[in-house]
């Protein structure tokens, strides 16, 4: 499968507890983003990477919250002292930058569903 | 701010029935009009506009932009049951990263 893949599908925690969420884009995608979705709603920009670049953070994106893509493939979110607030639908895009038309659409993972207890 | 709004938010018809669901946007820095369909997992990616009056089509979907007045159009015919999904409409914006703002999503389902 040569998808964008996520890691764990699911994940339930404590509140106050750490998590952390892997993405794997599409192996030649430079660009990868992080979306909430939360029941009900469409998806909500978080951060976005351009190669191991963070290069925009959404006001959405409390101090709490850390991204990182070191190498420029694979990426991580992590939220320290989960709070029940933090569920949601944690969603993965990668994209091609740099180029013109649909090349350039957004391809999606399945996504990690939090939940807070 | 940035705001999409797609509607209804639920739909429910019977298989073989034609829908037309609405999108409608006020963004900053437009660049494109993205349609996506989710069932119980990933958004999956279904049609890119960017110039107004061409409709894109793929086999019973089809869709089509308005930029003067700012809405899109997705039209669904001769509906399957396998059409049952949330389809989400989505922008996205010009300089720099390109993210996407997206509506809350219409609910359509089609009973056989």
């Amino acid at each position: 499968d040569t998808g964008v893949s996520q890691d764990p599908r699911h994940k339930i925690t404590k509140r106050g507890q750490n998590v952390t969420f892997r993405c794997d884009p599409i192996s030649e995608h430079n660009r990868l983003y992080w979306y909430r979705q939360t029941l009900g709603q469409g998806p909500e920009f978080l951060t976005y990477f351009q190669n191991e670049a963070q290069l925009e953070k959404s006001r959405l994106l409390s101090d709490r919250f850390s991204a990182e893509r070191p190498k420029g493939s694979f990426s991580t979110l992590e939220i320290q002292r989960t709070e029940q607030g933090d569920s949601a639908m944690y969603l993965c895009a990668s994209s091609l930058g740099g180029l013109a038309g649909e090349k350039k659409t957004q391809y999606f993972g399945p996504g990690t569903r939090l939940l807070v207890l | 701010e940035d705001k999409v709004v797609q509607s209804p938010l639920s739909l429910v018809v019977h298989e073989g029935d034609t829908v037309t669901l609405n999108c409608s946007y006020e963004v900053t820095n437009f660049r494109s009009l993205l349609w996506y369909k989710q069932e119980k997992k990933a958004p999956t990616f279904l049609f890119m506009l960017t110039s107004s009056g061409i409709e894109k089509k793929s086999g019973r979907l089809s869709s089509i932009l308005d930029k003067k007045e700012l809405f899109s159009i997705l039209n669904i015919t001769a509906t399957q049951t396998g059409d049952s999904a949330v389809y989400l409409c989505a922008v996205g914006h010009y300089f720099g990263n390109e993210k996407l703002t997206f509506g809350t999503g219409t609910r359509l389902t089609i009973i056989p």
